[in-house]
């Protein structure tokens, strides 16, 4: 069955990195569309960093372009979000997500359980 | 593209009738998708394509609209259901969320 496990959270200080890990099974790692979202404890979600189906394009959100990574391991079937340059407002719980690969279904089908950032000093 | 959620909370009893709207800030076609969230999880799809029921949602859950006005219905709501709501378009990168509606218990 479909797995998506986050890995990485921690406590980081501000202006340092921290890279998540997003390990998946039971599906199509290089033919799956799979994102990032964070969730600020108590607020809404936010959509952060995307991978395209075919793995080629990336897509970030505006708060985390020139910041934030995707990457793949397709031998892994690992996702990876590299994040430079923390800032106290990057503190959240971060869900990994793949893409509901149904034609037309436009949307995410499978989630992990979230993995928390904390930047602080 | 921005969503906006109304109403951001509400209060109701088992078996009511509830509506939620999302209301894009412009045309997205059908490309909405509804996620509930209870505390502590993480969100699960109910409807994608605005309308279509995620296998296994219960048939109590609906969804309607096109381009920029979007609903998600609860014809009898249950107990299991008390939780926010967020709709979610994937029409144009970034993807957005809504800000959520939280549904609790009267």
């Amino acid at each position: 069955q479909v797995q998506v496990v986050e890995s990485g959270g921690g406590v980081v200080q501000p202006g340092r990195s921290l890279t998540l890990s997003c390990a998946t099974s039971g599906f199509g790692f290089s033919s799956s569309g799979i994102h990032w979202v964070r969730q600020v404890p108590g607020k809404g979600l936010e959509w952060v960093a995307g991978r395209s189906f075919d793995g080629y394009t990336k897509y970030y959100a505006p708060s985390v372009k020139g910041r934030f990574t995707i990457s793949g391991d397709s031998s892994e079937n690992t996702l990876y979000l590299q994040m430079n340059s923390l800032r106290p407002e990057d503190t959240a719980v971060y869900y990994c997500a793949k893409d509901n690969v149904l034609p037309g279904a436009n949307s995410f089908d499978y989630w992990g359980q979230g993995t928390l950032v904390t930047v602080s000093s | 593209i921005q969503l906006t959620q109304s109403p951001s909370s509400l209060s109701a009893s088992a078996g009511d009738r509830v509506t939620i709207t999302c209301r894009a800030s412009q045309g997205i076609r059908s490309f909405l998708a509804w996620y509930q969230q209870k505390p502590g999880k993480a969100p699960k799809l109910l409807i994608y394509g605005a309308s279509t029921l995620q296998r296994g949602v219960p048939s109590r859950f609906s969804g309607s609209g096109s381009e920029t006005d979007f609903s998600l219905t609860i014809s009898s709501l249950q107990p299991e259901d008390f939780a926010t709501y967020y709709c979610q378009q994937l029409h144009t990168y970034p993807f957005t969320f809504g800000p959520g509606t939280k549904v609790d218990i009267k």
